[in-house]
């Protein structure tokens, strides 16, 4: 079964840069890699795709090695608005999300 | 642009008892799912439909779960009867297709608690 990997949790203070790596050893030449975001008792929410090398938004950065095993987020000057479960997938296991990294933005 | 609708928001029923949970996708989008998140883990699909007809639904327990999308717009999840263990978030999702590139987008979610 093909799964992402992700830090369990990550404990960051206001004002930083949050990095969240994931590993997804399985994915195929046409995946993307999407990123979400979840606030308790909202559903997931879209923050960033990509495909390879980088990828910035207004509210994300997305980095991905040539190989595309791995991909990290990054989250520059985090808020305590920004607390919140994130998870990374691929399109190809479409039934996999994983446990997610839940971040904890502290003042 | 309004995103995805569900309903109800919560409901609390008696184990063996049945539940339905409804869901208006993204205006324009071709393809719904229905995931299933138990408290503390990540969205598992349960059904995913392209228009009105099933893409895959290996992950559906079908012995007690069901779920139509007849005219390819609204879709309906339901539960009959319900066990214990089906206490969990029942988020509907939409996309405009199926290829590997489209966004998801969710609801927010109908709470189910069997007690």
């Amino acid at each position: 079964l093909a799964k992402t990997t992700q830090p369990i949790s990550m404990d960051s203070y206001e004002g930083q840069e949050v990095n969240i790596t994931c590993s997804h050893n399985n994915i195929a030449t046409n995946d993307y890699i999407t990123w979400y975001q979840q606030f308790p008792s909202q559903g997931p929410r879209f923050i960033i795709q990509g495909y390879k090398t980088k990828v910035t938004n207004e509210v994300a950065s997305l980095f991905i090695p040539a190989d595309r095993k791995s991909s990290t987020l990054s989250l520059p000057r985090v808020s305590l608005s920004d607390t919140a479960v994130y998870y990374c997938r691929y399109n190809f296991n479409k039934f996999y999300f994983g446990s997610g990294t839940k971040l904890n933005v502290k003042p | 642009e309004a995103g995805v609708a569900q309903s109800p928001r919560y409901k609390i029923i008696e184990k063996r008892q049945s539940v339905a949970f409804w869901c208006n996708p993204i205006s324009g989008h071709a393809t719904l799912y229905w995931y299933q998140q138990i408290l503390g883990q990540g969205p598992k699909l349960l059904i995913q439909f392209q228009n009105n007809g099933v893409v895959d639904d290996s992950q559906l327990p079908k012995d007690r779960f069901s779920a139509e999308r007849l005219k390819g717009v609204d879709s309906t999840l339901k539960i009959q009867p319900a066990k214990l263990e089906d206490s969990a978030v029942y988020l509907c999702a939409s996309s405009f297709q199926v290829d590997s590139g489209n966004t998801i987008y969710f609801g927010e979610g109908s709470w189910l608690t069997v007690v």
